[in-house]
Protein backbone atom coordinates (compact mmCIF):
# COMPACT_ATOMS: atom_id res chain seq x y z
CA UNK A 1 0.00 0.00 0.00
CA UNK A 2 1.61 2.87 -1.38
CA UNK A 3 -0.68 5.79 0.10
CA UNK A 4 -1.79 6.69 -3.51
CA UNK A 5 -4.41 4.90 -5.14
CA UNK A 6 -4.94 4.49 -8.73
CA UNK A 7 -8.01 3.74 -11.06
CA UNK A 8 -8.81 1.78 -12.94
CA UNK A 9 -6.03 -0.48 -12.90
CA UNK A 10 -6.66 -1.56 -16.22
CA UNK A 11 -8.34 0.30 -19.36
CA UNK A 12 -8.87 -0.37 -22.95
CA UNK A 13 -10.28 2.34 -24.96
CA UNK A 14 -11.08 2.88 -28.72
CA UNK A 15 -9.87 6.21 -30.14
CA UNK A 16 -13.76 8.03 -29.92
CA UNK A 17 -14.21 6.73 -26.62
CA UNK A 18 -13.68 9.42 -23.69
CA UNK A 19 -12.32 8.44 -20.42
CA UNK A 20 -10.83 9.22 -17.17
CA UNK A 21 -8.31 8.23 -14.77
CA UNK A 22 -8.37 8.87 -10.99
CA UNK A 23 -6.04 9.21 -8.72
CA UNK A 24 -6.19 9.48 -5.35
CA UNK A 25 -3.62 10.40 -2.30
CA UNK A 26 -4.37 9.72 1.02
CA UNK A 27 -0.77 11.00 2.74
CA UNK A 28 -2.08 14.35 3.46
CA UNK A 29 0.27 15.72 0.54
CA UNK A 30 -0.25 19.07 -1.57
CA UNK A 31 1.36 18.49 -4.87
CA UNK A 32 0.53 15.67 -7.63
CA UNK A 33 1.55 14.43 -10.50
CA UNK A 34 1.19 12.62 -13.86
CA UNK A 35 3.92 10.56 -15.86
CA UNK A 36 3.46 8.40 -18.46
CA UNK A 37 5.66 5.19 -19.41
CA UNK A 38 5.60 3.59 -22.12
CA UNK A 39 7.08 0.14 -22.94
CA UNK A 40 11.06 0.74 -23.30
CA UNK A 41 11.07 4.73 -22.73
CA UNK A 42 12.11 6.37 -19.50
CA UNK A 43 9.02 7.94 -17.56
CA UNK A 44 7.54 11.19 -19.24
CA UNK A 45 6.47 14.19 -16.56
CA UNK A 46 3.15 14.60 -17.83
CA UNK A 47 1.72 17.37 -15.66
CA UNK A 48 2.56 18.93 -11.84
CA UNK A 49 -0.28 20.23 -9.86
CA UNK A 50 1.04 22.29 -6.77
CA UNK A 51 -1.72 23.52 -4.12
CA UNK A 52 -4.51 22.45 -6.77
CA UNK A 53 -2.95 25.17 -9.05
CA UNK A 54 -1.04 23.78 -12.40
CA UNK A 55 2.54 24.11 -12.10
CA UNK A 56 3.65 21.82 -15.14
CA UNK A 57 2.62 21.07 -18.66
CA UNK A 58 5.26 19.00 -20.35
CA UNK A 59 3.92 19.84 -23.44
CA UNK A 60 1.07 17.57 -23.38
CA UNK A 61 -1.19 17.12 -26.28
CA UNK A 62 -4.52 18.64 -25.36
CA UNK A 63 -6.33 15.43 -25.92
CA UNK A 64 -5.03 14.66 -22.38
CA UNK A 65 -6.88 17.21 -19.75
CA UNK A 66 -5.97 17.28 -15.97
CA UNK A 67 -8.15 18.29 -13.53
CA UNK A 68 -7.35 18.76 -9.79
CA UNK A 69 -10.33 19.41 -7.71
CA UNK A 70 -8.73 19.35 -4.85
CA UNK A 71 -5.06 18.29 -2.71
CA UNK A 72 -6.35 14.51 -2.30
CA UNK A 73 -7.79 14.03 -5.70
CA UNK A 74 -6.54 14.07 -9.71
CA UNK A 75 -7.97 13.40 -12.74
CA UNK A 76 -6.55 13.10 -16.07
CA UNK A 77 -9.38 12.83 -18.89
CA UNK A 78 -8.47 11.01 -21.84
CA UNK A 79 -10.60 11.83 -25.49
CA UNK A 80 -9.85 10.86 -28.88
CA UNK A 81 -6.17 8.88 -28.27
CA UNK A 82 -4.35 7.57 -30.63
CA UNK A 83 -3.03 3.67 -30.07
CA UNK A 84 0.75 5.21 -29.31
CA UNK A 85 -0.73 6.63 -26.20
CA UNK A 86 -1.25 3.25 -25.03
CA UNK A 87 1.26 3.46 -21.73
CA UNK A 88 1.37 3.01 -18.42
CA UNK A 89 0.19 6.04 -16.75
CA UNK A 90 1.40 6.70 -13.13
CA UNK A 91 0.00 9.00 -10.61
CA UNK A 92 2.55 10.58 -7.71
CA UNK A 93 2.54 12.51 -4.66
CA UNK A 94 4.45 14.72 -3.15
CA UNK A 95 4.84 17.34 0.32
CA UNK A 96 5.47 20.91 -1.44
CA UNK A 97 7.77 22.79 1.17
CA UNK A 98 7.73 25.77 -0.86
CA UNK A 99 11.77 26.82 -1.24
CA UNK A 100 12.87 23.33 0.19
CA UNK A 101 11.14 21.52 -2.42
CA UNK A 102 12.75 18.08 -2.27
CA UNK A 103 10.55 15.69 -0.75
CA UNK A 104 10.56 12.25 -1.97
CA UNK A 105 7.70 11.49 -4.29
CA UNK A 106 5.19 8.45 -3.91
CA UNK A 107 3.31 6.48 -6.73
CA UNK A 108 0.81 4.76 -7.33
CA UNK A 109 0.74 1.38 -9.24
CA UNK A 110 -0.51 2.73 -12.49
CA UNK A 111 -3.14 2.70 -15.08
CA UNK A 112 -2.41 0.47 -17.69
CA UNK A 113 -4.22 2.17 -20.85
CA UNK A 114 -4.96 0.51 -24.37
CA UNK A 115 -6.06 2.27 -27.38
CA UNK A 116 -7.38 0.17 -30.04
CA UNK B 1 18.78 20.30 -16.67
CA UNK B 2 21.65 17.91 -15.09
CA UNK B 3 21.94 14.59 -16.03
CA UNK B 4 23.32 11.12 -14.55
CA UNK B 5 24.36 7.77 -16.32
CA UNK B 6 23.94 4.48 -15.43
CA UNK B 7 24.79 0.71 -16.46
CA UNK B 8 21.66 -0.54 -18.41
CA UNK B 9 21.89 -3.72 -16.12
CA UNK B 10 23.39 -5.62 -13.66
CA UNK B 11 23.29 -9.30 -12.20
CA UNK B 12 24.09 -10.17 -8.79
CA UNK B 13 23.49 -13.14 -6.46
CA UNK B 14 20.79 -13.45 -3.84
CA UNK B 15 22.30 -12.96 0.12
CA UNK B 16 25.34 -11.06 -1.83
CA UNK B 17 25.99 -6.96 -1.52
CA UNK B 18 24.92 -4.88 -4.98
CA UNK B 19 26.96 -1.85 -5.46
CA UNK B 20 24.98 0.06 -8.27
CA UNK B 21 26.88 2.98 -9.62
CA UNK B 22 25.60 6.15 -11.07
CA UNK B 23 27.83 9.13 -13.12
CA UNK B 24 26.58 12.73 -12.55
CA UNK B 25 29.74 14.56 -13.76
CA UNK B 26 27.28 17.90 -13.88
CA UNK B 27 26.20 17.95 -10.52
CA UNK B 28 25.55 21.28 -9.15
CA UNK B 29 26.28 22.40 -5.73
CA UNK B 30 22.59 22.22 -4.96
CA UNK B 31 21.67 18.70 -6.55
CA UNK B 32 20.85 16.28 -4.08
CA UNK B 33 21.03 12.92 -5.44
CA UNK B 34 18.17 10.59 -5.28
CA UNK B 35 17.38 7.11 -5.70
CA UNK B 36 13.93 5.06 -6.72
CA UNK B 37 13.44 1.98 -7.72
CA UNK B 38 10.29 0.10 -9.62
CA UNK B 39 9.44 -3.65 -8.68
CA UNK B 40 7.38 -5.03 -11.39
CA UNK B 41 3.86 -4.09 -12.57
CA UNK B 42 4.16 -1.14 -9.82
CA UNK B 43 5.12 2.16 -9.49
CA UNK B 44 8.09 3.33 -8.86
CA UNK B 45 9.23 3.88 -5.04
CA UNK B 46 11.87 5.93 -3.16
CA UNK B 47 14.27 4.29 -1.76
CA UNK B 48 17.57 7.19 -0.82
CA UNK B 49 18.67 10.32 -0.82
CA UNK B 50 22.09 12.32 0.10
CA UNK B 51 23.85 15.68 -0.52
CA UNK B 52 27.19 15.32 0.17
CA UNK B 53 27.86 12.24 3.15
CA UNK B 54 27.13 8.60 3.12
CA UNK B 55 23.35 7.87 4.06
CA UNK B 56 21.84 4.72 5.26
CA UNK B 57 18.20 4.13 5.76
CA UNK B 58 16.45 0.83 6.51
CA UNK B 59 16.10 -0.22 2.61
CA UNK B 60 19.77 0.81 1.22
CA UNK B 61 22.87 2.99 1.65
CA UNK B 62 24.21 5.64 -0.35
CA UNK B 63 27.83 6.36 -0.76
CA UNK B 64 28.48 9.63 -2.31
CA UNK B 65 32.10 10.81 -4.11
CA UNK B 66 34.18 12.97 -2.20
CA UNK B 67 33.90 15.72 -5.54
CA UNK B 68 29.90 14.60 -5.77
CA UNK B 69 30.63 13.21 -9.79
CA UNK B 70 28.78 9.37 -8.95
CA UNK B 71 27.07 7.90 -6.55
CA UNK B 72 26.34 4.51 -5.47
CA UNK B 73 23.40 2.78 -4.24
CA UNK B 74 24.18 -0.58 -1.77
CA UNK B 75 22.32 -3.35 -1.23
CA UNK B 76 23.37 -4.94 2.08
CA UNK B 77 22.24 -8.55 1.32
CA UNK B 78 19.85 -8.38 -2.17
CA UNK B 79 16.65 -10.90 -2.06
CA UNK B 80 14.82 -11.95 -4.82
CA UNK B 81 12.52 -9.38 -4.17
CA UNK B 82 15.07 -6.66 -4.85
CA UNK B 83 14.80 -7.26 -8.47
CA UNK B 84 13.67 -4.06 -9.88
CA UNK B 85 14.81 -1.29 -12.08
CA UNK B 86 16.60 1.20 -10.22
CA UNK B 87 16.62 5.11 -11.35
CA UNK B 88 19.32 7.82 -10.03
CA UNK B 89 18.05 11.46 -10.16
CA UNK B 90 19.44 14.22 -9.53
CA UNK B 91 17.20 17.32 -7.75
CA UNK B 92 17.57 20.68 -6.38
CA UNK B 93 15.61 21.97 -3.45
CA UNK B 94 16.24 25.77 -4.67
CA UNK B 95 14.64 24.95 -7.84
CA UNK B 96 11.08 25.68 -6.64
CA UNK B 97 8.66 24.44 -9.14
CA UNK B 98 11.25 23.87 -11.97
CA UNK B 99 12.23 20.71 -10.56
CA UNK B 100 11.41 18.25 -13.22
CA UNK B 101 12.33 15.51 -11.51
CA UNK B 102 13.47 13.45 -14.82
CA UNK B 103 14.05 9.92 -14.55
CA UNK B 104 16.28 8.02 -16.92
CA UNK B 105 16.40 4.50 -18.23
CA UNK B 106 17.79 3.05 -15.01
CA UNK B 107 19.75 -0.29 -14.18
CA UNK B 108 17.78 -3.56 -14.36
CA UNK B 109 18.71 -5.84 -11.30
CA UNK B 110 18.48 -8.97 -11.75
CA UNK B 111 19.36 -11.36 -8.42
CA UNK B 112 20.25 -15.16 -9.13
CA UNK B 113 19.08 -17.30 -6.53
Amino acid sequence: ETGVTQTPRHLVMGMTNKKSLKCEQHLGHNAMYWYKQSAKKPLELMFVYSLEERVENNSVPSRFSPECPNSSHLFLHLHTLQPEDSALYLCASSQDRGNSYNSPLHFGNGTRLTVT
Amino acid sequence: DAKTTQPNSMESNEEEPVHLPCNHSTISGTDYIHWYRQLPSQGPEYVIHGLTSNVNNRMASLAIAEDRKSSTLILHRATLRDAAVYYCILRDPTMFRDDKIIFGKGTRLHILP
